[in-house]
């Protein structure tokens, strides 16, 4: 079992949807949740970043975390076409700097 | 704010010789940074880890002899393939991790470069 699992999809969603896109991990010493965002031969792009449980919000994105159902989750709300690109989960220890990664979400959104 | 940046952004090379990929923090000091590599449409695995000033730790099943490492300094990291052949050909994507100059920059945070995309013929 891989420690991070995330749906690669593809999803396809119309322009103004929300989207919601999740990763589940088996490992609860996980402290820090991030997301990232990719567009096609480009490196990753921070979006959001959380410690322990709870939600944080910025701007159209909203990122939850629920440590007890090892559970995390990226919501984006009026989602435009340029939010297409793949959504990548990646989590990390407390103390520890090494990024886990799930396998990558690849959304489009259709005008 | 956060900046890291890659050269070359794309690179072919015959098989057999030695390609050396740069990584750079352009606005902060980066304590650690992270090699990575990535195949089509899938996730990036990390390849090793290093600190300035002391040898990279590799991930298990990543030849060090092969992807040589060196973080000489708390902005530039460089990654040497040596003696390439085609199944290296891939992306290979650099972050950098420490605190900095921007506000609200920490340790856990790593920002990524745009990545190099090796091709070995």
């Amino acid at each position: 079992q891989k420690e991070v699992e995330q749906d690669p999809g593809p999803l396809s969603v119309p322009e103004g949807a929300i989207v919601s896109l999740n990763c589940t991990y088996s490992n609860s010493a996980f402290q820090y949740f991030m997301w990232y965002r990719q567009y096609s031969r480009k490196g990753p792009e921070l979006l959001m970043y959380t410690y322990s449980s709870g939600n944080k919000e910025d701007g159209r994105f909203t990122a939850q975390v629920d440590k007890s159902s090892k559970y995390i989750s990226l919501f984006i709300r009026d989602s435009q076409p340029s939010d297409s690109a793949t959504y990548l989960c990646a989590m990390s220890y407390q103390g520890a700097q090494k990024l886990v990664f799930g396998q990558g979400t690849r959304l489009t959104i259709n005008p | 704010g956060a900046v890291v940046s890659q050269h070359p952004s794309w690179v072919i090379c015959k098989s057999g010789t030695s390609v050396k990929i740069e990584c750079r923090s352009l606005d902060f000091q980066a304590t650690t940074m992270f090699w990575y590599r990535q195949f089509p449409k899938q996730s990036l695995m990390l390849m090793a880890t290093s600190n300035e000033g002391s040898k990279a730790t590799y991930e298990q099943g990543v030849e060090k002899d092969k992807f040589l490492i060196n973080h000489a300094s708390l902005t530039l990291s460089t990654l040497t393939v040596t003696s390439a052949h085609p199944e290296d050909s891939s992306f290979y994507i650099c972050s950098a991790a420490g605190s900095g100059q921007r506000e609200g920059l920490n340790s856990y945070e790593q920002y990524f470069g745009p990545g190099t995309r090796l091709t070995v013929t």
